[in-house]
């Protein structure tokens, strides 16, 4: 069955911190990957997405991805966070073009300290 | 333009009721899926819409039922609640019906006393 996985259940960083958030999943066919942020007390949005292409994906507020296939890995980084990127973080696979059926993984839930 | 709405946010059940919750995608987004989230089990993918057709179902048992309707609204029911149903039941409308690329609403917050 496809899964996803995410390392880091809580991270807490300084401001100016650098951030990396691993996400691994298991499925040997074509995919397409999403992180999706919920910053709190609001609704889930995309942060972004890999379809094809370059592996290296560029999305909202600083925020890229790296896609390495080879390693099913899907790596969510940012060079300096700051204390609004303090939000739970989701890393997502959508397999074979499976329209809006998403497997999510658990969750990572990022505080940043001022 | 206007997200996607759902209704009701907050509602309480008692075990053995029925429930319905309503979901109006972005306006011409005609795919609609459905998504559970509990705080042990995560997000999980209920069933998805296009066109009045269900094209996904997860892992639910048969209490979950949902449909979708010509202007792309979409209603889920789950009958016969028990305490494990309670949980945020997110809609989500989609831009592209075939890549996952969703835009999700705030959510029905259900809890089953």
């Amino acid at each position: 069955a496809q899964s996803v996985s995410q390392h880091n259940h809580h991270v807490i960083l300084s401001e100016a911190a650098s951030l990396e958030l691993g996400c691994n999943y298991s499925y040997g066919g074509t995919v397409n990957l999403f992180w999706y942020v919920q910053y709190p007390g609001q609704h889930l949005q995309l942060l972004l997405k890999y379809f094809s292409g370059d592996p290296l994906v560029k999305g909202i507020k600083g925020f890229e991805a790296e896609f390495i296939k080879s390693k099913f890995s899907f790596n969510l980084r940012k060079p300096s966070v700051q204390w609004s990127d303090t939000a739970e973080y989701f890393c997502a696979v959508n397999a074979d073009n499976q329209g809006g059926k998403l497997i999510f993984g658990q969750g990572t839930e990022l505080s940043v300290k001022p | 333009k206007a997200g996607v709405t759902q209704t009701p946010r907050y509602l309480i059940k008692t075990r053995g009721q029925q429930v319905t919750l309503s979901c109006s995608p972005i306006s011409g987004h005609r795919s609609v899926s459905w998504y559970q989230q509990t705080p042990g089990q995560g997000l999980q993918f209920l069933f998805e819409y296009f066109s009045e057709t269900q094209r996904n179902k997860g892992n639910f048992p048969g209490r979950f039922s949902g449909r979708q309707f010509s202007n792309s609204r979409s209603e889920m029911n789950v009958s016969t609640l028990e305490l494990g149903d309670s949980a945020l039941y997110l809609c989500a409308s989609h831009r592209d019906p075939n890549t996952g690329e969703l835009f999700f609403g705030e959510g029905s917050r259900l809890t089953v006393l």
